[in-house]
């Protein structure tokens, strides 16, 4: 069975500090692993996705993540926070295309 | 238009209301699904449809009841509802369903039931 664990609903950076969330997943065979972002009265957006190619992933707005099979994690990262990354985090992963299994979601709060 | 579009943005009804959400994708995909997020909780896939034939239904109760006219638009019809049912109801569409295909997710439809 998959799940996703995302470690710590909420998480504070200062603006220009680097942003770290954690995800963890669970899955019987190597799965798809995406990060979606949600603004305010928004849909979920997509930031970047692994599919097997390279273990690091670059994304949009300068955001990045990193698949490591021994740990079966796949943190984000930003090196650099703005006040416009404030927003929902959620991690998900895939073994089939259809059944997508989110986290519970990081709330990420920049302070200036 | 672009994109997932969802209407309405806001519905308040009551539990003897009948409704429907409408979701229309303009991305030509072909599979297209229905989701409940509610405050402190993982997205929960409702239903899933793929070439206009249902593929998942994940025990939703019968007061919840898609359509799936064409490849293109996507409805929830509602009634008798639950005042926990109240919550954000996410529209998204895939190319397939396919792994790997990121889904594309539309703004959402805020529901209150009273």
């Amino acid at each position: 069975a998959q799940s996703v664990t995302q470690l710590g609903s909420h998480v504070s950076v200062s603006e220009g500090a680097l942003v770290l969330l954690r995800c963890n997943y669970s899955s019987s065979v190597p799965p798809y692993l995406f990060w979606y972002v949600q603004y305010p009265n928004q849909g979920l957006q997509l930031l970047l996705k692994y599919t097997s190619a390279a273990t690091l992933v670059k994304g949009i707005n300068g955001f990045e993540a990193e698949f490591k099979k021994s740990e079966t994690s796949f943190h984000l990262t930003k090196p650099s926070a703005h006040m416009s990354d404030a927003a929902e985090y959620f991690c998900a992963v895939s073994e089939t295309g259809n059944q997508f299994y989110f986290g519970t979601g990081t709330s990420l709060t920049v302070i200036p | 238009e672009t994109g997932v579009t969802q209407t309405p943005r806001h519905l308040v009804m009551g539990m003897t209301n009948k409704k429907s959400l409408k979701c229309e994708q303009h991305l030509g995909h072909n599979a297209m699904y229905w989701y409940k997020q509610s405050a402190k909780k993982p997205l929960e896939l409702m239903f899933v449809y793929n070439f206009k034939e249902q593929t998942e239904n994940n025990s939703v109760p019968s007061r919840f009841s898609p359509e799936c006219p064409n490849s293109s638009h996507l409805f929830l019809h509602l009634h008798t509802l639950q005042p926990e049912d109240s919550a954000l109801y996410l529209c998204a569409s895939s190319q397939d369903g396919l792994a790997g295909n990121e889904q594309f997710f539309g703004p959402g439809t805020r529901l209150t039931v009273l």
